[in-house]
Protein backbone atom coordinates (compact mmCIF):
# COMPACT_ATOMS: atom_id res chain seq x y z
CA UNK A 1 0.00 0.00 0.00
CA UNK A 2 1.32 3.33 -1.24
CA UNK A 3 0.72 5.81 1.75
CA UNK A 4 2.50 8.81 -0.02
CA UNK A 5 1.83 9.67 -3.82
CA UNK A 6 3.46 11.80 -5.81
CA UNK A 7 3.11 13.24 -9.25
CA UNK A 8 4.35 14.33 -11.54
CA UNK A 9 6.92 11.14 -12.41
CA UNK A 10 8.99 13.04 -14.51
CA UNK A 11 8.55 17.32 -15.06
CA UNK A 12 11.01 19.49 -17.90
CA UNK A 13 11.06 23.32 -17.16
CA UNK A 14 12.81 26.19 -18.52
CA UNK A 15 15.14 27.88 -16.71
CA UNK A 16 13.52 30.56 -14.51
CA UNK A 17 10.41 28.86 -14.57
CA UNK A 18 8.63 27.30 -11.10
CA UNK A 19 8.44 23.54 -11.18
CA UNK A 20 5.62 22.37 -8.56
CA UNK A 21 5.90 18.75 -7.26
CA UNK A 22 2.97 17.39 -6.07
CA UNK A 23 2.20 14.55 -2.78
CA UNK A 24 -0.56 12.89 -1.39
CA UNK A 25 -1.19 10.86 1.76
CA UNK A 26 -3.45 8.91 3.36
CA UNK A 27 -1.91 8.29 7.18
CA UNK A 28 -3.41 11.23 9.30
CA UNK A 29 -1.12 10.17 11.89
CA UNK A 30 1.76 11.94 9.74
CA UNK A 31 3.42 14.85 11.71
CA UNK A 32 6.62 16.05 9.38
CA UNK A 33 6.60 16.25 5.98
CA UNK A 34 10.33 16.79 4.12
CA UNK A 35 11.36 17.30 0.71
CA UNK A 36 14.45 15.66 0.07
CA UNK A 37 16.73 16.17 -3.56
CA UNK A 38 18.76 13.39 -4.40
CA UNK A 39 21.49 13.69 -7.26
CA UNK A 40 22.78 10.48 -9.44
CA UNK A 41 24.99 8.02 -7.36
CA UNK A 42 24.30 10.19 -4.15
CA UNK A 43 21.87 9.86 -0.68
CA UNK A 44 18.94 11.87 -0.62
CA UNK A 45 19.59 15.21 0.99
CA UNK A 46 16.95 17.05 3.03
CA UNK A 47 15.78 20.38 1.74
CA UNK A 48 13.00 21.38 3.55
CA UNK A 49 10.42 20.58 5.54
CA UNK A 50 6.96 21.42 7.27
CA UNK A 51 4.82 20.05 10.12
CA UNK A 52 1.35 20.23 9.90
CA UNK A 53 0.64 23.09 12.02
CA UNK A 54 1.70 25.36 9.23
CA UNK A 55 0.47 26.02 5.71
CA UNK A 56 3.60 27.40 3.68
CA UNK A 57 7.35 27.31 4.48
CA UNK A 58 10.03 29.38 2.50
CA UNK A 59 13.59 28.57 2.28
CA UNK A 60 15.63 30.18 -0.34
CA UNK A 61 14.03 29.68 -3.71
CA UNK A 62 12.07 26.44 -2.32
CA UNK A 63 8.83 26.54 -1.03
CA UNK A 64 6.38 24.07 0.56
CA UNK A 65 2.68 24.85 0.89
CA UNK A 66 0.90 22.29 2.57
CA UNK A 67 -3.39 21.68 2.91
CA UNK A 68 -3.75 19.78 5.70
CA UNK A 69 -7.68 18.99 5.19
CA UNK A 70 -6.50 17.74 1.41
CA UNK A 71 -3.92 15.52 2.78
CA UNK A 72 -1.65 16.97 0.54
CA UNK A 73 1.71 18.92 0.06
CA UNK A 74 3.85 20.67 -2.79
CA UNK A 75 6.90 21.93 -3.38
CA UNK A 76 7.37 25.13 -5.46
CA UNK A 77 11.02 25.98 -6.74
CA UNK A 78 11.57 29.75 -7.93
CA UNK A 79 13.68 31.04 -10.28
CA UNK A 80 14.56 27.73 -11.38
CA UNK A 81 18.64 26.88 -12.41
CA UNK A 82 20.15 24.35 -14.40
CA UNK A 83 21.67 22.72 -11.45
CA UNK A 84 18.04 22.26 -9.76
CA UNK A 85 18.17 19.17 -11.84
CA UNK A 86 17.58 16.42 -9.73
CA UNK A 87 15.23 13.58 -8.51
CA UNK A 88 12.67 14.97 -5.85
CA UNK A 89 10.97 13.19 -3.04
CA UNK A 90 8.52 14.15 -0.74
CA UNK A 91 8.10 11.95 2.48
CA UNK A 92 5.83 11.78 5.55
CA UNK A 93 7.09 10.78 9.09
CA UNK A 94 5.19 8.33 11.10
CA UNK A 95 4.43 5.06 12.79
CA UNK A 96 5.17 2.07 10.30
CA UNK A 97 2.05 -0.14 10.29
CA UNK A 98 3.19 -3.29 12.38
CA UNK A 99 6.75 -2.07 12.20
CA UNK A 100 6.86 -0.30 15.63
CA UNK A 101 9.25 2.21 14.53
CA UNK A 102 8.74 6.09 13.45
CA UNK A 103 10.40 6.70 10.31
CA UNK A 104 9.83 7.84 6.75
CA UNK A 105 7.78 6.64 4.13
CA UNK A 106 8.89 7.84 0.70
CA UNK A 107 6.44 9.20 -2.70
CA UNK A 108 8.12 7.85 -5.88
CA UNK A 109 9.96 10.52 -6.89
CA UNK A 110 9.75 13.14 -9.47
CA UNK A 111 12.87 13.42 -11.66
CA UNK A 112 13.61 17.21 -12.92
CA UNK A 113 15.40 18.52 -15.45
CA UNK A 114 15.92 22.47 -15.79
CA UNK A 115 16.87 23.25 -19.22
CA UNK A 116 19.03 26.17 -19.81
CA UNK B 1 28.38 16.06 3.74
CA UNK B 2 25.96 14.45 6.18
CA UNK B 3 28.76 12.83 8.08
CA UNK B 4 27.33 9.75 7.62
CA UNK B 5 29.15 7.09 5.46
CA UNK B 6 28.93 3.84 3.71
CA UNK B 7 30.93 0.92 2.57
CA UNK B 8 31.55 -0.07 -0.03
CA UNK B 9 30.03 2.11 -2.50
CA UNK B 10 29.52 -0.35 -5.10
CA UNK B 11 28.92 -4.39 -5.30
CA UNK B 12 28.33 -7.24 -6.95
CA UNK B 13 27.32 -10.59 -5.72
CA UNK B 14 26.23 -13.47 -7.34
CA UNK B 15 22.47 -15.37 -6.34
CA UNK B 16 22.52 -17.17 -3.30
CA UNK B 17 25.02 -15.64 -1.84
CA UNK B 18 25.35 -13.32 1.43
CA UNK B 19 26.20 -9.46 1.82
CA UNK B 20 27.68 -7.22 4.58
CA UNK B 21 26.68 -3.45 4.22
CA UNK B 22 28.19 -0.96 6.43
CA UNK B 23 27.50 2.30 7.73
CA UNK B 24 29.22 4.58 9.97
CA UNK B 25 26.15 7.39 11.62
CA UNK B 26 27.16 10.95 12.13
CA UNK B 27 28.69 11.88 15.17
CA UNK B 28 26.61 12.34 18.05
CA UNK B 29 23.42 9.87 16.48
CA UNK B 30 22.63 7.06 18.50
CA UNK B 31 19.90 5.98 15.97
CA UNK B 32 20.66 4.09 12.35
CA UNK B 33 17.94 3.53 9.80
CA UNK B 34 18.27 1.31 6.39
CA UNK B 35 16.40 1.98 2.87
CA UNK B 36 16.26 -0.01 0.30
CA UNK B 37 16.17 1.92 -2.71
CA UNK B 38 15.25 0.47 -6.30
CA UNK B 39 15.57 2.05 -9.44
CA UNK B 40 12.90 4.44 -10.42
CA UNK B 41 11.89 4.53 -7.03
CA UNK B 42 11.61 6.10 -3.44
CA UNK B 43 13.75 4.19 -0.65
CA UNK B 44 11.66 1.74 1.50
CA UNK B 45 12.22 1.32 5.10
CA UNK B 46 13.86 -1.75 6.02
CA UNK B 47 14.68 -1.60 9.83
CA UNK B 48 15.73 0.49 12.12
CA UNK B 49 18.53 0.06 15.25
CA UNK B 50 18.44 2.36 18.26
CA UNK B 51 20.96 1.53 20.81
CA UNK B 52 21.90 -1.64 19.32
CA UNK B 53 18.76 -3.04 19.66
CA UNK B 54 16.23 -3.59 16.28
CA UNK B 55 13.47 -0.64 17.15
CA UNK B 56 11.55 -1.25 14.49
CA UNK B 57 10.86 -3.39 10.93
CA UNK B 58 9.52 -2.72 7.58
CA UNK B 59 8.03 -5.36 5.16
CA UNK B 60 11.12 -6.94 4.54
CA UNK B 61 11.66 -10.97 4.92
CA UNK B 62 14.38 -12.37 7.96
CA UNK B 63 17.08 -12.60 5.15
CA UNK B 64 17.67 -9.01 5.92
CA UNK B 65 18.86 -8.61 9.15
CA UNK B 66 21.25 -5.94 11.05
CA UNK B 67 23.58 -5.57 13.55
CA UNK B 68 24.34 -1.69 15.31
CA UNK B 69 27.53 -1.41 17.47
CA UNK B 70 28.56 0.42 21.08
CA UNK B 71 29.70 3.23 18.15
CA UNK B 72 26.33 3.40 17.24
CA UNK B 73 27.89 2.44 14.15
CA UNK B 74 25.70 -0.41 11.77
CA UNK B 75 25.64 -3.47 9.61
CA UNK B 76 22.71 -4.93 6.69
CA UNK B 77 23.20 -8.68 6.17
CA UNK B 78 21.46 -10.15 3.14
CA UNK B 79 21.51 -14.00 2.88
CA UNK B 80 20.24 -15.77 0.17
CA UNK B 81 20.19 -12.85 -2.30
CA UNK B 82 17.96 -12.92 -4.78
CA UNK B 83 17.96 -10.83 -8.55
CA UNK B 84 15.28 -8.74 -6.84
CA UNK B 85 17.46 -6.88 -4.19
CA UNK B 86 19.60 -5.32 -6.71
CA UNK B 87 19.11 -1.96 -5.89
CA UNK B 88 20.87 1.41 -3.95
CA UNK B 89 20.78 0.52 0.05
CA UNK B 90 20.97 3.84 2.15
CA UNK B 91 21.60 4.28 5.96
CA UNK B 92 20.35 7.31 7.59
CA UNK B 93 21.15 8.37 11.28
CA UNK B 94 19.18 10.67 13.53
CA UNK B 95 19.64 11.33 16.99
CA UNK B 96 16.81 9.51 18.60
CA UNK B 97 14.17 7.01 17.01
CA UNK B 98 11.58 9.74 17.05
CA UNK B 99 14.57 12.36 15.58
CA UNK B 100 12.66 13.36 12.15
CA UNK B 101 15.79 14.91 11.20
CA UNK B 102 17.54 12.12 9.14
CA UNK B 103 21.03 12.34 7.50
CA UNK B 104 21.42 9.79 4.84
CA UNK B 105 24.79 8.37 3.57
CA UNK B 106 25.61 8.62 -0.40
CA UNK B 107 24.08 4.45 -0.27
CA UNK B 108 25.60 0.95 -1.51
CA UNK B 109 24.83 0.31 -5.14
CA UNK B 110 24.32 -3.78 -4.93
CA UNK B 111 23.86 -6.06 -8.25
CA UNK B 112 23.04 -9.08 -7.78
CA UNK B 113 23.16 -11.22 -10.97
Amino acid sequence: QQQVKQSPQSLIVQKGGIPIINCAYENTAFDYFPWYQQFPGKGPALLIAIRPDVSEKKEGRFTISFNKSAKQFSLHIMDSQPGDSATYFCAAWGRYSGGGADGLTFGKGTHLIIQP
Amino acid sequence: ETGVTQSPTHLIKTRGQQVTLRCSSQSGHNTVSWYQQALGQGPQFIFQYYREEENGRGNFPPRFSGLQFPNYSSELNVNALELDDSALYLCASSSGPRNTEAFFGQGTRLTVV
